[in-house]
Parts: structure tokens; C-alpha cells; sequence
């Protein structure tokens, strides 16, 4: 079954506001994970990643947090856009090479 | 530089058909993956290549074959397909995934297959 899984299907935001997505995992042993955005009709984009010897990590308008005691992750967007509706996965990796992927959260954008 | 690229775009087939879906990178990358992806649901791993001439399976690989001819090229193949196969096929590739320096996989834009 699923190792990796999300808390809501669904986030409805009003555009300028902060998004955060969450994240559950269920492998102890993965040290590596990824947060990918996915628009309609276009294959999954990188966005950021977090090695598990890290708690956080930002990126632009982006930021990462793991707590690895509770087996949480979580993706935070500040000041949310429009180009930001999408669906987001989290993947973990729980051997060296393959990528376990949650259902996604969509994200929809309001104006 | 192109990325990942996939072939066909979208693709119609009878329950028995069979079809070939292509993957290419320009990118060098020494791995590659073929996925599936259905409503609701994450994507799943159906084979992949650890390098040229080289395959295995991924959590879902009954219906499928591929194969690793060319460094650059993946090649997902059904035999005979199935209403259940039809899906949304996406390909990834990534370099070498060592522990210490591990890389992100990159997609290509994806296959929509509809079997009837």
C-alpha cells in the first residue's frame, strides 16, 4: 500500500494568502524527499527536496519542513498566485532509487 | 535541450491492441522510469533502467514490458491491452542515485491512453 500520504485532498486558498500542504509518511528508513507540482495535462515539476538530516529548507516563495518524529512533511507557499493551482505530491524515497508517491493535494487558487 | 520526451501524446486502443509508448532524454541520465497515473492516486512505478540494457519491475509491472536498447530511450510496450491499463503514463529519468549525492527525478509530459 501507500507509504506516503497526504492529510487533505483538496485546499481552497485566496490568492495572497500562505498555503501549507501536508504531508504523512510511514517509512522510517527514507532520508530523502521530494515535493513535485503537477498542472493540468503536464508531467510532475521538482519544486524542492529535503535530506532527512535537515528540518527545513526554503526555496523561492517555498518551504519544507520535516518532522521526523511524527513522520511529517510539509510544504509551505507564501503569498500564494494564481499560477499556483495545481496538484502536489510528496515522494519519499525508501530504497536507494525508486520514489514512493503520495495521492496529491489540489490546489485551487481563489482570486 | 528537450528534457524528457514522450510519444504519442494521446493514443486510442481495442481491448487485444497492442502499442509501444517511447520515452527519450537528452540529459545523459543513467536511470529511467516508466509510470502510471490514475484518478485519485499518486503515481505508480511500473518498470524501470538502471542503464542501457538493463530493466526491472516496479510495483506494477503485469500487462507491460519495456526495454533499454539505447542509454537515451524507454520503451513501454502492451501486448495486449486492457481497459484497466487505461491510464495517464508518464516517464522520468534521473542520474546516478547515489546515497550521497542523490538526484531528482524529471518527468516527461506524459501519455493519456484510452483502452475501450
Amino acid at each position: 500500500g501507500e507509504s506516503v500520504g497526504l492529510h487533505l485532498p483538496t485546499l481552497s486558498v485566496q490568492e495572497g494568502d500562505n498555503s501549507i500542504i501536508n504531508c504523512a509518511y510511514s517509512n522510517s528508513a527514507s532520508d530523502y524527499f521530494i515535493w513535485y507540482k503537477q498542472e493540468s495535462g503536464k508531467g510532475p515539476q521538482f519544486i524542492i527536496d529535503i535530506r532527512s538530516n535537515m528540518d527545513k529548507r526554503q526555496g523561492q516563495r517555498v518551504t519544507v519542513l520535516l518532522n521526523k518524529t511524527v513522520k511529517h512533511l510539509s510544504l509551505q507557499i507564501a503569498a500564494t498566485q494564481p499560477g499556483d493551482s495545481a496538484v502536489y505530491f510528496c515522494a519519499e524515497t525508501p530504497n536507494d532509487y525508486k520514489l514512493s508517491f503520495g495521492a496529491g493535494t489540489t490546489v485551487t487558487v481563489r482570486a | 535541450n528537450a528534457g524528457v520526451t514522450q510519444t504519442p501524446k494521446f493514443r486510442v486502443l481495442k481491448t487485444g491492441q497492442s502499442m509501444t509508448l517511447l520515452c527519450a532524454q537528452d540529459m545523459n541520465h543513467e536511470y529511467m522510469y516508466w509510470y502510471r497515473q490514475d484518478p485519485g492516486m499518486g503515481l505508480r512505478l511500473i518498470h524501470y533502467s538502471v542503464g542501457e540494457g538493463t530493466t526491472a519491475k516496479g510495483e506494477v509491472p503485469d500487462g507491460y514490458n519495456v526495454s533499454r536498447l539505447k542509454k537515451q530511450n524507454f520503451l513501454l510496450g502492451l501486448e495486449s491491452a486492457a481497459p484497466s491499463q487505461t491510464s495517464v503514463y508518464f516517464c522520468a529519468s534521473s542520474y546516478y542515485p547515489d546515497r550521497e549525492e542523490w538526484e531528482t527525478q524529471y518527468f516527461g509530459p506524459g501519455t493519456r491512453l484510452l483502452v475501450l
